[in-house]
């Protein structure tokens, strides 16, 4: 059974940059046919996909964060991470990480990041 | 602003069936497949339906998705309490924007 899980810190300041990693087990990142996601859920709102990365370093971005986002992965840890710079209120949410393959089988429990000084 | 439009709301009593719709177009739904998930209160989304009518190793076939043209339906018979949630579907959008997107949530209140 495949387990994602975020880690990172739960407060950022304003004009910072967020950064959260996911540690995946129960099997690897290394074994291709999915694409590691990111995707975030504002206060009370919908979701909303931020990218993905394949294991050989392959990215694809929303073109609506593309500008600020960067996600990577580190196949010998099994994680992959998620770089979001000059944040500001708009980007507190929940953000998940999640496995793709044409949808989304598995997630993270999911982890709150505030924006706030 | 999503490109899949849902309604809000639900609700049918226990036992009911619920029906919930997700209306795009050919650049979306029209030509790819649609995936339908469940959010609880405070929990994770999980998948429901994937290539839009399959259901995955465990989840009831109470859940059923089907797709027909430009929209797509998640069909919840015997509507248990424990169905009450946030649903969502989702699918690839070929537009300007492309990538991933999902519908705007609706949410099931069973009575």
């Amino acid at each position: 059974q495949v387990q994602l899980q975020e880690s990172g810190p739960g407060l950022v300041k304003p004009s910072q940059t967020l950064s959260l990693t996911c540690t995946v087990s129960g099997g690897s990142i290394s074994s291709g046919g999915y694409y590691w996601s990111w995707i975030r859920q504002h206060p009370g709102k919908g979701l909303e996909w931020i990218g993905y990365i394949y294991y050989s370093g392959s990215t694809y971005y929303n073109p609506s964060l593309k500008s600020r986002v960067t996600i990577s992965v580190d196949t010998s840890k099994n994680q992959f991470s998620l770089k979001l710079s000059s944040v500001t209120a708009a980007d507190t949410a929940v953000y998940y990480c999640a496995r793709y393959h044409g949808s989304w089988d598995y997630w993270g429990q999911g982890t709150l990041v505030t924006v706030s000084s | 602003q999503s490109v899949l439009t849902q309604p809000p709301s639900v609700s049918a009593a226990p036992g009911q069936k619920v029906t919930i719709s997700c209306s795009g177009s050919s650049s979306n739904i029209g030509n790819n497949y649609v995936s339908w998930y469940q959010q609880l209160p405070g929990t994770a989304p999980k998948l429901l339906i994937y290539d839009n009518n399959k259901r995955p190793s465990g989840i009831p076939d109470r859940f059923s998705g089907s797709k027909s043209g430009t929209s797509a339906t998640l069909g919840i018979t015997g509507l248990q309490t424990g169905d009450e949630a946030d649903y969502y579907c989702g699918t690839w959008d070929s537009s300007l924007s492309a990538g991933p997107v999902f519908g705007t949530g609706t949410k099931v209140t069973v009575l």
